[in-house]
């Protein structure tokens, strides 16, 4: 089982409409988690850090489950803007080890 | 600031061929890191460093070597290019080890 997982998709999403995704992790004691963006042939950038609490920035939401050990991003009224692949970063506690995932492909469609 | 650099954007080479892909920050950040990112495994992280004169392996670091003279440089060098390392190299920088990570805009190698 790969240590961190995510459905590559693609998710074919009209404008306009809601679409979440999970990124499930393997490593209880992981502590910090991120969500990239990464448009094609470039390369990813900072979305949003994920908190304990769960967090927003604009139309985007990001949330942790600890227990069931997956996080997951919403994006409402989608935007065409908003197709790209979507990357999961989940840090360790210990030792600083940075693990990605395979990323969720979105295609935000008129 | 020009945030951090790649150099080339694009290389073929022929397998056995040696070469180097240079990265350079001016964000003075400690933490530098090199990634390969190939279809469906996400980035995979080759070599890492914490500061000048230190590195350590990553996930993936056979069949290439890296250095850290200075805070802001850190060339990968692939030793002997082999067709299984065709990938997109990404080099990153971070204040910390565990905050965001700033990317290059990428190497597209292709080894024939």
């Amino acid at each position: 089982r790969k240590e961190v997982e995510q459905d590559p998709g693609p998710f074919n999403v009209p404008e306009g409409a809601t679409v979440a995704f999970n990124c499930t992790y393997s490593n209880s004691a992981s502590q910090s988690f991120f969500w990239y963006r990464q448009d094609c042939r470039k390369e990813p950038k900072l979305l949003m850090s994920v908190y304990s609490s769960g967090n927003e920035d604009g139309r985007f939401t990001a949330q942790l489950n600890r227990a069931s050990q997956y996080i997951s991003l919403l994006i409402r009224d989608s935007k065409l803007s908003d197709s790209a692949t979507y990357l999961c970063v989940v840090i360790e506690a210990a030792g600083n080890k940075l693990t990605f995932g395979g990323g969720t492909r979105v295609l935000v469609k008129p | 600031n020009a945030g951090v650099t790649q150099t080339p954007k694009f290389q073929v080479l022929k397998t056995g061929q040696s070469m180097t892909l240079q990265c350079a920050q001016d964000m003075n950040h400690e933490y530098m890191s090199w990634y390969r990112q190939d279809p469906g495994m996400g980035l995979r992280l080759i070599h890492y460093s914490v500061g000048a004169g230190i590195t350590d392996q990553g996930e993936v670091p056979n069949g290439y070597n890296v250095s850290r003279s200075t805070t802001e440089d850190f060339p990968l060098r692939l030793l002997s290019a082999a067709p299984s390392q065709t990938s997109v190299y990404f080099c990153a920088s971070t204040p910390t080890g565990r905050g965001e990570q700033y990317f290059g805009p990428g190497t597209r190698l292709t080894v024939t």
